[in-house]
């Protein structure tokens, strides 16, 4: 696609619900980023996918969080028995290459706004 | 541990005027280093990209200068215009490729 492509753009749901949020990488693009915008704590790091394979998970918050990519294209990102403190902005981004860093410019979706009652 | 801080937090500022934003970095071993810019309820978008070699970079009335040694970058917007107003993030590269973001700074262009 023209874009990095993440849905749905707004989630609700219930403490204690799983949900899965969506990427749709740039097409080409091999690396693909998650991270976590919160209100007071900036974006921050969650896990980084180089093709199918995830060499850095380290930004991961709880064993609650775990994301998976399949055929090296669309990833989702999972949060199982939501709490309220997982409420934030989840961004994907991605790059042509994660390890070239002179092609490892970062695009960025418009990302997904999720909120736990 | 690599940690981005930007000042100010917040600018207010009459259109017209030249400003500066701040960022600064605590482990001068960076690849690159990117300026965002994000408006409210929207993705980030790349303004610039330093790569280590480099002194500064250009787009239009944006510059931005980086010095590896200091940990120190800035991002120089002239003749501001209301259409800037937005928050600017500040992010460095790791090994391994991943952003490390700065807090932004939060600017306000009054027309």
């Amino acid at each position: 696609g023209a874009g990095v492509s993440q849905s749905p753009s707004n989630k609700v749901t219930e403490k204690g619900k799983d949900v899965e949020l969506r990427c749709d990488p740039i097409s080409g693009h091999t690396a693909l980023y998650w991270y976590r915008q919160s209100l007071g704590q900036g974006l921050e790091f969650l896990i980084y996918f180089q093709g199918n394979s995830a060499p850095d998970k380290s930004g991961l918050p709880s064993d609650r969080f775990s994301a998976e990519r399949t055929g090296g294209s669309v990833s989702t990102l999972t949060i199982q028995r939501t709490q309220q403190e997982d409420s934030a902005v989840y961004l994907c981004a991605s790059s042509l290459d994660g390890l070239a860093h002179l092609k490892n410019i970062q695009y960025f979706g418009a990302g997904t706004r999720l909120s736990v009652l | 541990k690599q940690e981005v801080t930007q000042i100010p937090a917040a600018l207010s500022v009459p259109e017209g005027e030249n400003l500066v934003l701040n960022c600064s970095f605590t482990d001068s071993a960076i690849y690159n280093l990117q300026w965002f810019r994000q408006d409210p309820g929207k993705g980030l978008t790349s303004l610039l990209l330093i790569q280590s070699s480099q002194r500064e970079q250009t787009s239009g009335r944006l510059n931005a200068s980086l010095d590896k040694s200091s940990g120190r970058s800035t991002l120089y917007i002239a003749a501001s215009q209301p259409g800037d107003s937005a928050t600017y993030l500040c992010a460095v590269y790791n090994q391994g490729g991943k952003l490390i973001f700065g807090q932004g700074t939060e600017l306000s262009v009054k027309p």
